[in-house]
């Protein structure tokens, strides 16, 4: 099992673009989520779906917007990346809202 | 406003010794609580959790203790090991008012020294 994959690792946009991260997990889980990690700072939450076909606002939400295309694929998307976008970002996920969640490696976005 | 803060930004102990990470909360309908480790350039990882009706966890190494009264649980790692060395995460989630999503704190750097 490959628990859950990010993509890409690493990323450079410039301001004004746009792009969509990809999470995939194959552990059969109900609940996924974004979350952005900054320097010294812990993790927060993005958007969150409980069920696929469900999505709900987390901490950070302004600036974007998420997909759960299946129950398998979360994808979260920048329309019009800022420099204060510049972060690591994690996906996870758990079998319900309640439980561990297991994350993805992490995206490193960096915009100049 | 901060909900879940851990006031210890790092923490050094010698190998073999015990570690003690604080977490500290301010929402009391926070009744699910865990900690996660993270090493560099990967994701957390889930380690240990307690629920709000236990006061202890234990599973191996690591014990989480929580007091309930005075809204502050703690992660005791004996003995500490070379390879504990990461960032440690408490995370608190309240079933009844968000459906179980977890707020996290800032973290704590542990850096255990041979």
């Amino acid at each position: 099992n490959a628990g859950v994959t990010q993509t890409p690792k690493f990323q450079v946009l410039k301001t004004g673009q746009s792009m969509t991260l990809q999470c995939a997990q194959d552990m059969n889980h109900n609940s996924m989520y974004w979350y952005r990690q900054d320097p010294g700072m812990g993790l927060r939450l993005i958007y969150y779906s409980a069920s696929e076909g469900t999505t709900d606002k987390g901490e950070v939400p302004n600036g974007y917007n998420v997909s759960r295309l299946n129950k398998r694929e979360f994808s979260l998307r920048l329309e019009s990346a800022a420099p204060s976008q510049t972060s690591v970002y994690f996906c996870a996920s758990s079998s319900s809202g309640r439980d561990e969640q297991y994350f993805g490696p992490g995206t490193r976005l960096t915009v100049t | 406003d901060q909900q879940v803060k851990q006031n210890s930004p790092s923490l050094s102990v010698q190998e073999g010794r015990i570690s003690i990470l604080n977490c500290d909360y301010t929402n009391s309908m926070f009744d699910y609580f865990l900690w996660y480790k993270k090493y560099p350039a990967e994701g957390p990882t889930f380690l240990i959790s307690i629920s709000s009706i236990k006061d202890k966890n234990e599973d191996g190494r690591f014990t989480v203790f929580l007091n309930k009264s005075a809204k502050h649980l703690s992660l005791h790692i004996v003995p500490s090991q070379p390879g504990d060395s990461a960032v440690y995460f408490c995370a608190a989630s309240a079933w009844s008012t968000n459906a179980g999503k977890s707020t996290f704190g800032d973290g704590t750097t542990l850096t255990v020294k041979p």
